[in-house]
């Protein structure tokens, strides 16, 4: 079973400024079955971006995903208010799926 | 336009079994690489993954629970339900159903419920 590390456990950032979200995997992952969701309170997790660095439909690209084998990385190039949230990634291996515990993107 | 609707009770008791329903539109799942997940979140926790079942019926469950759930489809209805039982007050969590992704080379959950939070409590 894969499990994924995400760092750091919290960010404080200001709008404007650039975020760098990291998920590592205990064993290899293939690109092709890393996602990553942004969640806000009392609302579901939505998908951000699939295959390691696809945006989904209507993502912003201010939102970049990369990475391989075992790291992996979220970006957000220039923050916006409505980007302070928890984000998960998620991963797909030897037929069972995992999240992360989560990166909380917090305002300073 | 694909919708996900959980559905079942907010409060169980401990021992019980839990039933789950997941009623969805806007897909199939007798379509070629589709299939519908659950998930559950405790309270200010991280989501964790319990189970999916493809639109082939193959099964999948997660290994630390896997002798405690049951996932099943009824095609013709639009529902996935899933059972856990045992029920523990560790399990209280907001349980969200999610389409997998259609394709066959890539998997991710692109449509979520809005969820439903179960506690456990006598």
């Amino acid at each position: 079973e894969i499990v994924l590390t995400q760092s750091p456990g919290t960010l404080s950032l200001s709008p404007g400024e650039r975020a760098t979200l990291s998920c590592r995997a205990s064993q290899s992952v293939s690109s092709s079955y890393l996602a990553w969701y942004q969640q806000k309170p009392g609302q579901a997790p939505r998908l951000l971006i699939y295959g390691a660095s696809s945006r989904a439909t209507g993502i912003p690209d201010r939102f970049s995903g990369s990475g391989s084998g075992t790291d992996f990385t979220l970006t957000i190039s220039r923050l916006e208010p409505e980007d302070f949230a928890v984000y998960y990634c998620q991963q797909y291996g030897s037929s069972l799926y995992s999240f992360g515990q989560g990166t909380k993107l917090e305002i300073k | 336009q694909i919708t996900l609707k959980e559905s079942g009770p907010t409060l169980v008791k401990p021992t019980q079994t839990l039933t789950l329903t997941c009623t969805f539109s806007g897909f199939s799942l007798s379509t070629s690489g589709v299939g519908v997940g659950w998930i559950r979140q405790p309270p200010g926790k991280a989501l964790e993954w319990l189970a999916l079942i493809y639109w082939d019926d193959d099964k999948r469950y997660s290994p630390s629970l896997k002798s405690r759930l049951t996932i099943t489809k009824d095609t013709s209805k639009n529902q996935v339900v899933l059972t856990m039982t045992s029920m523990d007050p560790v399990d209280t969590a907001t349980y969200y159903c999610a389409r997998r992704c259609q394709s066959v080379t890539t998997a991710y959950f692109d449509y979520w419920g809005q969820g439903t939070l179960v506690t456990v409590s006598s």
